[in-house]
């Protein structure tokens, strides 16, 4: 079976551009979450979507950062302008709501470098 | 607040056994988490405790002591390819879909 699926894997890109950051869950999976990894902060919960809704976004760190779930198989984790400090690894996580002994299952992550 | 705890680093031998801990403390509790993650990729599960005791896969066990709140992860024989980081996360008690991770433990296995 397929696990979670980002893209990209790495993205350099300049400060003030636009970022966007993708990711296909596990088919049947019915809850999406998006995390931030840093040394210094560890693995930080941004938002998360229960059957394609945000549920709570109290960890998304400003209004430059945006998230949506157009469908049960797709979402993206959009930054807009980017920052030097934005830069982290960005993983996108699936799992199955309601049951209690489900871990969440982690894509690949995105390295994001904004210099 | 939720607070998890963790060492940031430990070293052991190849073939030896290693206990890494986790204290917790949070609003709520339903169920802690392991999650191995070697350097350059993504977290993998581990294991799952959520009543106090004991589980145990394989040459990984992990143990829960509600009341302490408090886990620890055993590794048993120890092989290279267990260097990586080791994180806790607890699932929070009114919330099923959210967790709290610690920082992770780097284990490093030496020859």
């Amino acid at each position: 079976d397929a696990g979670v699926i980002q893209s990209p894997r790495h993205e350099v890109t300049e400060m003030g551009q636009e970022v966007t950051l993708r990711c296909k869950p596990i088919s049947g999976h019915n809850s999406l979450f998006w995390y931030r990894q840093t040394m210094m902060r560890g693995l930080e919960l941004l938002i998360y979507f229960n059957n394609n809704v945000p549920i709570d976004d109290s960890g998304m760190p400003e209004d430059r950062f945006s998230a949506k779930m157009p469908n049960a198989s797709f979402s993206t984790l959009k930054i807009q302008p980017s920052e030097p400090r934005d830069s982290a690894v960005y993983f996108c996580a699936s799992s199955l709501w309601g049951a209690s002994n489900q871990p969440q299952h982690f894509g690949d992550g995105t390295r994001l470098s904004i210099l | 607040g939720q607070n998890i705890d963790q060492p940031t680093e430990m070293t052991a031998t190849e073939g030896a056994i290693v206990q890494i801990n986790c204290t917790y403390q949070t609003s709520g509790f339903n169920g802690l988490f392991w999650y191995q993650q070697h350097a350059g990729e993504a977290p993998t599960f581990l294991s799952y405790n959520v009543l106090d005791g004991l589980e145990e896969k394989g040459r990984f066990s992990s143990f829960l002591s509600r009341s302490k709140g408090y886990s620890y992860l055993l590794l048993k024989e120890l092989q290279m390819k267990d260097s990586a980081s080791y994180l806790c996360a607890v699932r929070d008690g009114n919330n099923f879909n959210k967790f709290y991770f610690g920082s992770g433990t780097k284990l490093n296995v030496k020859p």
